[in-house]
């Protein structure tokens, strides 16, 4: 069965900090990866997605995505963050394009 | 363009009450339709995927069932709640052709009380 794992729970930056937050998923065939992003009081929204081809995927406000098959990964990277960053961030996986697994979000908080 | 709709948005409910969340899309055919919980500390757990009309998967066994009894149209239920049926409960909707990419409604705030 599919499963997603996010390392941190909970992770606090000041502005202009790098940011790494970790995605592993276990599942053995090909699979479709996302990061998607909640801002306080806002709905779920994309912020990318890997289908294939090039693993480092980029997606909006300068986030990007590196899919490395071999440790079954899937970090999401900011080189610096921003103040309206502060969300709750989550990794998903689907197989087979039927069932999408969400891991169980990382809240970053960054301080101005 | 596609939009979903999820009502209603806040629902305050006694114990042992029954319990019909509805969830509609607009704008595309058949698909993949979900209904998950989301829980501080938990993220999105999956609770039931439907791939077609009368085809629901279970993933958490629980108190909750679900249905689908139009091609977009997507039910949750449940006989009788419990306190712990308590939740966030978010629709969500994707086609295979965008590899399984979702699109969520705007969530139900379910107390049970």
């Amino acid at each position: 069965a599919q499963s997603v794992s996010q390392h941190n729970h909970h992770v606090i930056l000041s502005e202009a900090a790098s940011l790494e937050l970790g995605c592993n998923y276990s599942y053995g065939g090909t699979v479709n990866l996302f990061w998607y992003v909640q801002y306080p009081g806002q709905h779920l929204q994309l912020l990318l997605k890997y289908f294939s081809g090039d693993p480092l995927v980029k997606g909006i406000k300068g986030f990007e995505a590196e899919f490395i098959k071999s440790k079954f990964s899937f970090n999401l990277r900011k080189p610096s963050v921003q103040w309206s960053d502060t969300a709750e961030y989550f990794c998903a996986v689907n197989a087979r394009g039927n069932k999408l697994v969400f891991g169980a979000g990382t809240i970053l908080r960054v301080k101005s | 363009s596609q939009t979903i709709h999820q009502w209603p948005a806040t629902l305050v409910q006694p114990v042992g009450s029954p319990l019909s969340l509805e969830c509609t899309v607009e704008g595309t055919s058949n698909p993949n339709l979900y209904w998950y919980r989301q829980a501080a500390g938990r993220g999105l757990q999956l609770l039931f995927y439907s791939v077609g009309i009368g085809q629901i998967s279970s993933e958490v066994p629980q108190n909750l069932s679900a249905s689908r009894p139009q091609d977009r149209q997507f039910i949750l239920s449940s006989k009788k709640l419990l306190l712990s049926d308590s939740g966030f409960y978010l629709c969500a909707w994707s086609v295979l052709r965008d590899r399984g990419e979702a699109f969520f409604g705007q969530g139900t705030r379910l107390t049970v009380v």
